[in-house]
């Protein structure tokens, strides 16, 4: 069945840090892979996806993520963090026919200052 | 605009009460979503409407009824719910739910409480 891993389920980094938030997949065919973020009681917002060519995607807010298929990985990164980036971190991919988002479990980013 | 309204913002119900939670876009999208979401949880899928016709329902329990009235408007009607479903519940539309390649967009959610 299709999954998504997010290994870290809460991470501090300082202010000005870089950061990288991993995401793995499992899936037979080529993902739609998607990171979205929810700040505290809000809903999700997209930082950035990726469906097919370039495997470096570029996102709002500064964030990147790279498409590593012969890891099945889709890892975002971002050089700088800013104390507004502190909120949780979902990886999706989009399964049978488009119709299903699934989740993985999502990543708690804590900024210190 | 890339905007989903969801009414009401917060709502405390008895286990014995009716009531509604909706959703509204206006970006021509034809697929729409419900998702429930509990604390320090990824949001779980309930049921998608496409082109206004129920594809998917999860297995939800009874007690919660989706309405899609016309293309721009989703509603859940909510009856006799229980402690245990109380949760951010969210609503998303995507352009087509017929390929991988059309990104939801998520409202800003309704938490509902359930006594």
């Amino acid at each position: 069945a299709q999954s998504v891993t997010q290994p870290d389920i809460h991470i501090t980094v300082s202010e000005g840090a870089s950061l990288e938030l991993r995401c793995n997949y499992s899936y037979g065919a080529t993902p739609y892979l998607f990171w979205y973020v929810q700040s505290p009681g809000q809903g999700l917002q997209l930082l950035l996806k990726y469906f097919s060519g370039d495997t470096l995607v570029q996102g709002i807010k500064g964030f990147e993520a790279e498409f590593k298929r012969s890891q099945s990985s889709f890892n975002l990164r971002k050089p700088s963090v800013h104390w507004s980036d502190a909120a949780e971190y979902f990886c999706a991919v989009v399964v049978q026919g488009a119709q299903k988002l699934v989740f993985g479990q999502g990543t708690r980013l804590t900024i210190n200052p | 605009d890339t905007e989903v309204t969801q009414t009401p913002k917060h709502l405390v119900m008895g286990m014995t009460n009716k009531k509604s939670l909706k959703c509204e876009q206006h970006m021509g999208h034809r697929a729409m979503y419900w998702y429930k979401q509990k604390a320090k949880k990824p949001p779980e899928l309930m049921f998608v409407y496409s082109y206004e016709k129920l594809s998917i329902n999860e297995s939800v329990p009874s007690r919660f009824s989706p309405e899609c009235p016309n293309s721009s408007l989703l509603n859940l009607h909510l009856h006799a719910l229980q402690p245990e479903d109380s949760a951010l519940y969210l609503c998303a539309s995507s352009q087509d739910d017929r390929s991988g390649g059309y990104i939801q967009y998520f409202g800003a959610g309704t938490r509902l409480s359930v006594l």
